[in-house]
């Protein structure tokens, strides 16, 4: 299993522009999650879902967007990036039977100029 | 609100040295607590979690943490370090009562290991 895959690994942006980052899992998990890392900040969360058409905001969700059209995809959309939003993204999942046992995957380095 | 502190951003130690990473949450009930490993360029890795019983658990790669309630700490130790424990360490502690599985992360500890 490829367990979470992110796409894409690095992205360059330039004030203004938009992206789509995307997350598979194949677990068929039912918990979604994007997170951004920051220097001496952890990681915090941005938006996650509890199942297929559902989202919520997290910690952080100001000048994002979310989408979980698919139970294994789970989309995070910047409108128009800010220097602000540079930054590591992470996305994870958990299963609902032991839904605080997070799997990540590796992470797409953000940079917006 | 629930908050998770690291106080140790960096700590170095030697090959073979015993390794502690403290881990302090302000949470009112029993929480659920994690360690979480990332080396560079990867995501994170569940080293161990803490949800009830016994208070001294074991994870994964020789690692344990103790959970002290009366001093609101779950620190991670590990008796003898391997230059490849070297990454970056984080505790987190499920958000309240959520059934959405959302945690708090500390800031991390950045875990050095000299030869």
């Amino acid at each position: 299993n490829a367990g979470v895959t992110q796409t894409p690994k690095f992205r360059v942006l330039k004030t203004g522009q938009s992206m789509t980052l995307l997350c598979a899992q194949d677990m068929n998990h039912e918990y979604m999650y994007w997170y951004r890392q920051d220097p001496g900040m952890g990681l915090r969360l941005i938006h996650y879902s509890v199942g297929e058409g559902t989202t919520a905001k997290g910690e952080v969700p100001d000048g994002y967007n979310v989408s979980r059209l698919k139970k294994q995809n789970f989309l995070l959309g910047l409108e128009s990036a800010a220097p602000s939003q540079t930054s590591v993204y992470f996305c994870a999942s958990s299963g609902q039977r032991v839904r605080y046992e997070q799997y990540f995957g590796p992470g797409t380095r953000l940079t917006v100029t | 609100a629930q908050s998770v502190t690291q106080p140790d951003i960096h700590i170095t130690v030697s090959e073979g040295a015993s390794l502690e990473l403290r881990c302090n949450y302000s949470y009112g009930a029993t929480p659920y607590l994690f360690w979480y490993v990332q080396s560079p360029g990867q995501g994170l890795q569940l080293l161990l979690k803490y949800f009830s019983g016994d208070t001294l658990v074991q994870g994964i790669k020789g690692f344990e943490a103790e959970f002290k309630r009366s001093q609101s700490s779950f620190n991670l130790r590990k008796p003898s370090v391997h230059w490849s424990d070297a990454a970056e360490y984080f505790c987190a502690v499920v958000l309240g009562s959520s059934n959405t599985g959302k945690l708090i992360f500390g800031q991390g500890t950045t875990l050095q290991v000299k030869p």
